[in-house]
């Protein structure tokens, strides 16, 4: 299997511009996760998704924020408008749910975002 | 809710010594216990788990870590560090049935030559 792909590898925007990041899951895996890293706060947990369905998007910082999963093989997560706070690298992780799986994450190489 | 405490968010080793990596988890029910690796620019990678069998798991790249519930640690260990072992290293907790994962802030190993 290809793995966890994820696009771009990096991002340079303005402040104010809409920004896209997009994830590919493993084929078959049916949670997605999208995890934000920054030195200041670590790897913090954003949103997940069961099987194409939001589950817990309570560490989305705010409204500016959004994901979607719209279908087994595709997530977007979207910041509009973006600012330099959000600068960090995010990581788009997959599993197989915990009936089949022991929850381990196949993580993306991930996609650094800079906000000017 | 479940999480994670790395002690040490920067450790450094000369080659050939004794790695360890400290986590101490907080769960209210009995957890799966992880280790995972990022090496620059790159995504993180699994190095063990623990999930309830043997309390000593034995991982990738001769890395081990013991689940020791009366300490609530899962202490990363290597007998002898590499070069190539330089990266942060990451301890993650989830509870049984939920996929819900919680990292540590991580630890950054330096091995000196």
């Amino acid at each position: 299997d290809a793995g966890v792909i994820q696009s771009p590898r990096h991002e340079v925007t303005e402040m104010g511009q809409e920004v896209t990041l997009r994830c590919k899951p493993i084929s078959g895996h049916d949670y997605l996760f999208w995890y934000r890293q920054t030195m200041m706060r670590g790897l913090e947990l954003l949103i997940y998704f069961n099987n194409n369905v939001p589950i817990d998007d309570s560490g989305m910082p705010e409204d500016r924020f959004s994901a979607k999963m719209p279908n087994a093989s595709f997530s977007t997560l979207k910041i509009q408008p973006s600012e330099p706070r959000d600068s960090a690298v995010y990581f788009c992780a997959s599993s197989l749910g915990q009936g089949m799986n022991t929850g381990e994450l196949f993580f993306g190489e991930g996609s650094r975002l800079t906000v000017l | 809710a479940q999480s994670v405490t790395q002690l040490g968010s920067h450790v450094s080793v000369s080659e050939g010594a004794l790695v360890l990596l400290r986590c101490n988890y907080s769960s209210s029910v009995p957890p799966y216990l992880f280790w995972y690796v990022q090496y620059p620019n790159q995504g993180l990678q699994l190095l063990l788990k623990y999930t309830s069998a043997a309390t000593l798991v034995k991982g990738i790249n001769g890395f081990e870590a013991e689940f020791k519930k009366s300490e609530t640690s899962f202490h990363l260990t290597k007998p002898s560090a590499h070069m190539s072992d330089a990266a942060e290293y990451f301890c993650a907790v989830s509870d049984i049935g939920n996929n819900d994962m919680r990292f540590g802030a991580g630890t950054r190993l330096t091995v000196k030559p």
